[in-house]
């Protein structure tokens, strides 16, 4: 099975930053299948990016995706109050689909 | 919109039989194109997927959980269900049920904790 290993584990930042989070994968994902959640305490993940560069249904456009085949990015261009929470990477090219263990993006 | 709601004890005795149900209202579950997916969040955050039915019954299990999994799909009554035989202490999880886009979960429960002890 794929390996996703997320950096960093932690990220601490202000609201109005910016902030990159990457996902690295143990062998290429096929076809770029590849997706990101947030998870906020108590609540399920929410879906902002698939196929590596959509983003969902009604998600802002200051979360975008990126990367292809061992590597994958999820940039938040200008982080609100709402955006502190925890992040997920996730693929879906190889079975079984397989998660990150998360990172986590902390108010400073 | 497409909403799910999980059902089911939350205390299961090992090596006991933890059985959930994932009730779907605001569309069919018979709609073709989905699958309709189990997936685990263990202590410590890990995600882990178990498996995916499709409306006509069709199912894709995780290897590592394949032995002990069972997928089940009423579409009369829009409902999927999970049963894990066999349980143990690390089987102790939040339960999700979520539908599926071909890999990926758009629409998910609200979560099910399910502790397993003696």
């Amino acid at each position: 099975e794929i390996v996703l290993t997320q950096s960093p584990g932690t990220l601490s930042l202000s609201p109005g930053e910016g902030a990159t989070l990457s996902c690295r994968a143990s062998q290429s994902v096929t076809s770029s299948y590849f997706a990101w959640y947030q998870q906020k305490p108590g609540q399920a993940p929410r879906l902002l990016i698939y196929d590596a560069s959509r983003r969902a249904t009604a998600i802002p456009d200051r979360f975008s995706g990126s990367g292809s085949g061992t590597d994958f990015t999820l940039t938040i261009s200008r982080l609100e109050p709402e955006d502190f929470a925890v992040y997920y990477c996730q693929q879906y090219g190889n079975s079984p689909w397989t998660f990150g263990q998360g990172t986590k993006v902390e108010i400073k | 919109q497409v909403q799910l709601q999980e059902s089911g004890p939350g205390l299961v005795k090992p090596p006991q039989t933890l059985s959930l149900t994932c009730n779907v209202s605001g569309g069919s579950i018979s709609i073709s194109g989905y699958y309709w997916s189990w997936i685990r969040q263990l202590p410590g955050s890990g995600l882990e997927w178990i498996g995916y039915i499709y409306y006509n019954g069709d199912t894709y299990y995780n290897p590592s959980l394949r032995s002990r999994v069972a997928i089940s799909i009423d579409t009369s009554t829009n409902h999927f269900s999970l049963n894990l035989t066999s349980v143990t202490a690390a089987d102790t999880a939040v339960y999700y049920c979520a539908r599926d886009n071909g890999g990926y979960w758009e629409y998910w429960g609200q979560g099910a904790l399910v502790t397993v002890s003696s």
